[in-house]
């Protein structure tokens, strides 16, 4: 099976912008997370989208949002950026198993100058 | 809040000495896995420990997890360059999220 895929795997914008990210999860997963992971904070949960609805949500603002297509792709979009939210962007799908194991793709990198 | 705590942050090391970096909280935790991930790529799966007292290998590495699901352990035998990286704890809350450990770099060199 293709693990799960991420594009694009680099960005750089500017502040104010805003950046859609894409995720591809593992056939026959259906659920997708997103993470950001910097040096300071760590892995920090984002949301979950399965089957095209929001599940869990993370201690993030507004302007962080996502969505959930009927293939069970994923994007994530952040608007108004801030330098602050330079960071590494991952994404995870999830199968059936109960053990909420995830498997993640290769990240976006995110650099707000 | 749940949290989970890792330790240590950092650890460079020889080649060939044993190493064991260590995951604690305060919460009990229906499972907790352990994830290696090098620069510029994700995180990986080594594994999964469900019960307490639970210990699984793989290859040079043990894991095991406490009896209570509050803490686990990663232990390192004669480690080798290729196991440098970044090893993440990372425990299932009871609101179905996962929680990760700050982490643990480690450097192991030739």
């Amino acid at each position: 099976k293709a693990g799960v895929t991420q594009t694009p795997r680099y960005l750089i914008k500017t502040r104010g912008q805003q950046v859609t990210l894409s995720c591809s999860p593992i056939s026959g997963h259906r659920s997708v997370s997103w993470y950001q992971q910097t040096p300071g904070q760590g892995l920090q949960f984002l949301f979950e989208y399965f089957s095209e609805t929001q599940r869990n949500k993370g201690n993030f603002p507004g302007r962080f949002s996502g969505r959930q297509f009927s293939n069970s792709r994923s994007e994530m979009n952040v608007s108004t950026l801030e330098l602050g939210d330079s960071a590494l962007y991952l994404c995870a799908s999830k199968g059936g198993s109960s053990y909420n194991e995830q498997f993640f793709g290769p990240g976006t990198r995110l650099t707000v100058l | 809040t749940q949290l989970l705590e890792q330790s240590p942050q950092f650890l460079s090391i020889q080649e060939g000495e044993n190493l064991t970096v260590y995951c604690n909280s305060s919460s009990v935790f229906s499972s907790l896995q352990w994830y290696r991930q090098e620069p510029g790529e994700g995180p990986v799966l080594l594994v999964t420990v469900v019960t307490g007292g639970e210990v699984k290998k793989l290859k040079r590495l043990t894991f095991q997890f406490g009896d209570a699901r509050k803490d686990s352990s990663l232990h390192i035998t004669a480690a080798q360059p290729g196991d440098t990286g970044l090893y993440l704890c990372a425990g299932s809350s009871n609101t179905g999220k996962l929680i990760f450990g700050q982490g643990t770099t480690l450097q192991v060199k030739p």
